[in-house]
């Protein structure tokens, strides 16, 4: 099977650096992607890793490790509107097309 | 270009009734996965399906079930509705290339079951 393991909360303070952990475990690997959800609104994409290293996208990186099994989403200089609930997502498995979703790590910023 | 479309939006049941859940996805995304999300919980795969075939299934018993039909349209059935199923139903769609992590989901239909 597969699974996920994330913190369930974080705290961080406006124009900090936060890092999101995750941690899986899937009996076949192709990726592993990072989602923004917040309160009310749908998931939405962010970052996709299938190799190891550090992927940036502005504000936000994504790192991997494939042979630890380990992400994480790095998020920096904290803006208030990035309080919302954020979800990483293993694609494996028995298949290649499976999206996992880790419960995911809300975030909270405080000014 | 439009989004993922989901109908109902909202909608409250009783125990024992069956639901049925509408998913239009992206134009020219064949893949479409069903997620039920449930406070403090993550997103529990229940099915995914291109080109009118389901190619992988969640650990969900039989009560829930889909169909995808020709234009890439999507349903799913929940039947004896329990309490349990109250939540939010997610719906994403892809190109279903496989080569990317990358979902996008409708605004999700919110279920509740009395």
């Amino acid at each position: 099977g597969q699974s996920l393991e994330q913190p369930s909360e974080v705290t961080a303070v406006e124009g900090a650096i936060v890092q999101i952990n995750c941690t899986y475990q899937t009996s076949g690997f192709y990726g592993l992607s990072w989602y923004q959800q917040h309160d009310g609104g749908a998931p939405t994409f962010l970052s996709y890793n299938a190799l190891d290293g550090l992927e940036e996208t502005g504000r936000f990186s994504s790192f991997l490790s494939r042979s630890d099994s380990y992400g994480y989403l790095l998020l920096q200089e904290l803006q208030m509107k990035d309080s919302a609930s954020y979800f990483c997502a293993v694609r494996g498995g028995s298949s290649a097309s499976k999206i996992i979703f880790g419960s995911g790590t809300r975030l909270s910023i405080r000014p | 270009k439009a989004g993922v479309t989901q109908t109902p939006r909202y909608l409250i049941k009783t125990r024992g009734q069956q639901v049925t859940l509408s998913c239009s996805p992206i134009s020219g995304h064949r893949s479409v996965s069903w997620y039920q999300q449930t406070p403090g919980q993550g997103l529990q795969f229940l099915f995914e399906y291109f080109s009118e075939t389901q190619r992988n299934k969640g650990n969900f018993p039989g009560r829930f079930s889909g169909r995808q039909f020709s234009n890439s349209r999507s349903e799913m059935n929940v039947s004896t509705l329990e309490l349990g199923d109250s939540a939010l139903y997610l719906c994403a769609s892809s190109f279903g290339a496989d080569n990317t992590g990358e979902l996008f989901f409708g605004e999700g239909s919110r279920l509740t079951v009395l």
